[in-house]
């Protein structure tokens, strides 16, 4: 079985400050790694993606994420935030005997203060 | 532009009341989702679909039942309403080509049940 644990439920931010959103993850085989945001009253839409290869992974709007299959970690970052930015985030994982099926975080909720 | 469209954004419907949500996308993916999102829990699968007529229970299916007739359309069934499943409800589709593929969300449907 896999499992997602995002290890903040809130992170408030300064705009223009760096940030880190924390992601952990378990799975006995090999695996595909996510990072979805959600803005207010809308879906999920795709930051970025790890499936093999280079460990830091760029998205889009200045977000990059790097996998570290040591320590079972794929920690999101940006470093400077906006406004913006404000949003829900989540990790997600996949893997070889899962199929298509993405197992989420609980979230973490970005607040980008002025 | 790729598409997953949600029939209704905001449905109240009363409690042991029959209710259907419907999803429909237009990117001839074979897998359909449907994910319930709840603050602090993230998304949890309820049913997915792999092909027309196919489904597979998800990890909250108690309570829901799925139908998928036609390969764009995935509905998602609760036979009888109850207050906790007052809850966001998200459809998703991804295509068959790999374990890793993106999925792609619609804008989601927020249910109440009074």
């Amino acid at each position: 079985a896999q499992s997602v644990t995002q290890l903040d439920s809130q992170v408030p931010v300064f705009e223009e400050a760096p940030v880190e959103l924390r992601c952990n993850y378990s799975s006995s085989v090999s695996v595909y790694l996510f990072w979805y945001v959600q803005y207010p009253n809308q879906g999920l839409q795709l930051l970025l993606k790890y499936l093999s290869g280079s460990t830091l992974v760029k998205g889009i709007n200045g977000f990059e994420a790097e996998f570290n299959k040591s320590q079972t970690s794929f920690h999101l970052r940006k470093p400077s935030v906006h406004i913006s930015d404000t949003a829900e985030y989540f990790c997600a994982v996949s893997s070889d005997n899962a199929g298509n099926m993405l197992t989420f975080g609980g979230g973490t909720r970005l607040m980008v203060k002025p | 532009d790729v598409k997953v469209t949600q029939s209704s954004r905001y449905l109240v419907k009363r409690t042991g009341e029959k209710v259907f949500l419907e999803c429909v996308q237009d990117m001839d993916h074979e897998n359909m989702f449907w994910y319930r999102q709840d603050p602090g829990l993230g998304l949890r699968l309820i049913y997915f679909s792999y092909d027309v007529k196919m489904k597979e229970k998800g990890d909250i299916p108690e309570g829901y039942s799925v139908s998928r007739e036609k390969k764009e359309r995935f509905s998602l069934i609760l036979e009888s309403a109850s207050t906790n499943q007052t809850s966001m409800y998200l459809c998703a589709s991804s295509s068959s080509t790999g374990w890793n593929t993106e999925a792609f969300f619609g804008q989601g449907t927020r249910l109440t049940v009074v």
